[in-house]
């Protein structure tokens, strides 16, 4: 079935490290690809999306790439900041009318 | 302006009892979600309606009714509360490009039941 697998939090880095969150998915055919961002008290919210293989989804320093042949869309950033702090959900939707399916969720701790 | 308020934020209730969760949006969207977040933040749709009609309804327990009265709104009753229900429940809404543009999502209700 379709899936998404992303690396155990929680994470601690300092502050303007760098991040990496991996992100792998199973899915039939070709997903679109999303990176929701969930701040302590509140709802997702959308952080970048990748719509087919190749696509480079970014926004507010973030980064992920839409890699089809390791099925991987790893979040990327190159220095972070406390306000980073946060939980990083990985999500994949594989039909327009369908449901996105969300990796469990990491964790990121960003200290001065 | 709230995109998609839901009420209550915070719903403590005993074993047993009967509660609604109430979601609006007011983007305009034709489509709205439920999740739910469980104690390890793992997220898995309960439901979605498109236009007040139901279209996916996961392995959820009966115990479990959503209500759609318009497109703005979608409400989620929950009968006999069971400890296992203690999660929080996210409503959210698409808009016509559906879910490959974005989803928005309330906020959230914390439910505990004891």
């Amino acid at each position: 079935g379709n899936s998404v697998t992303q690396m155990e939090g929680p994470v601690t880095l300092s502050e303007e490290a760098f991040l990496t969150i991996n992100c792998t998915y199973t899915a039939t055919g070709y997903p679109s690809l999303f990176w929701y961002v969930q701040y302590p008290g509140e709802g997702l919210q959308l952080l970048l999306k990748a719509t087919k293989a190749d696509d480079k989804g970014s926004n507010k320093g973030f980064e992920a790439t839409y890699r089809k042949e390791t099925t991987s869309f790893h979040l990327e950033k190159g220095s972070v900041q406390v306000s980073d702090s946060a939980v990083y959900f990985c999500a994949l939707l594989y039909n327009q009318g369908g449901k996105l399916i969300f990796g469990q969720g990491t964790e990121l701790s960003v200290k001065p | 302006d709230t995109a998609v308020s839901q009420t209550p934020k915070y719903l403590v209730t005993q074993m047993g009892n009967d509660k609604s969760i109430k979601c609006e949006q007011n983007l305009g969207h034709d489509t709205m979600y439920w999740y739910k977040q469980d104690s390890k933040k793992f997220l898995k749709i309960m439901f979605s309606y498109n236009n007040k009609e139901l279209i996916i309804n996961e392995t959820v327990p009966n115990r479990f009714s959503p209500k759609s009265p318009d497109k703005a709104h979608l409400n989620l009753h929950i009968n006999s509360l069971e400890l296992g229900d203690s999660a929080v429940y996210f409503c959210a809404s698409s808009p016509p490009g559906g879910l490959n543009t974005e989803a928005f999502f309330g906020q959230g209700t914390r439910l505990t039941v004891v």
